[in-house]
């Protein structure tokens, strides 16, 4: 299985952009890329996912390099509430199987 | 409703004990996951159900069974467990496994004594 490399923290100021990156260097062309984040004392939570395109939605932006090798996650504003682990995840095209990064640590200060 | 619960939110077990998890869901999903995440990492799949019937086992060991007797419910029958696997054990589901959006419940913290 492909693995992903994410900086272990972050930190943001509140309001601001926020670009959290990941590495899939070893990615298959069949694979999706997720990102999940868990807020503490929850599980997961799904915030996009993308193949070769970027891609936007209400929570995030998601920019996925020409040779898909790596890919960034873009909060537009962050709040305290993004404050949470953010996890780059792949997933085989034929399978639910996601294959979770060890994740980033985000803390935002006001 | 979109959401996944799990019982019972907190247990500790001796290593003699049996005990079970219980997930369930009520969005029609077809697919339902169970994951295994230790203290500060990542969740780790254990096992994949798809219409009901495992189509992922992630070399789990066999005092860890699962079984989902219906659409809706899953359950982790646990035997003979160590205190390595103390954990929280998250459930998941999906409309398929093929689905880009799990949805998470919020786990069961387990404690094994």
């Amino acid at each position: 299985d492909a693995k992903t490399t994410q900086p272990n923290s972050m930190e943001s100021n509140e309001e601001e952009p926020v670009h959290l990156p990941c590495n899939h260097s070893t990615i298959s062309g069949t694979d999706y890329i997720h990102w999940y984040r868990q807020l503490p004392s929850q599980g997961p939570e799904y915030v996009i996912h993308g193949l070769t395109s970027n891609v936007n939605n209400r929570m995030a932006s998601l920019a996925i390099a020409e040779d898909r090798k790596s890919s960034t996650l873009i909060l537009h504003r962050a709040t305290l509430r993004d404050a949470a682990v953010y996890y780059c995840i792949l997933r085989p095209g034929n399978t639910g199987k996601l294959i979770f990064g060890q994740g980033t640590t985000l803390q935002v200060k006001p | 409703d979109t959401e996944v619960t799990q019982t019972p939110k907190h247990l500790v077990m001796g290593m003699t004990n049996k005990k079970s998890l219980k997930c369930e869901q009520h969005m029609g999903h077809r697919a339902m996951y169970w994951y295994k995440q230790k203290a500060k990492k990542p969740p780790e799949l254990m096992f994949v159900y798809s219409y009901e019937k495992l189509s992922i086992n992630e070399s789990v060991p066999s005092r860890f069974s699962p079984e989902c007797p219906n659409s809706s419910l899953l359950n982790l029958h646990l035997h003979a467990l160590q205190p390595e696997d103390s954990a929280l054990y998250l459930c998941a589901s999906s409309p398929r496994t093929v689905s880009y959006e799990q949805y998470f419940g919020p786990g069961t913290r387990l404690t094994v004594t």
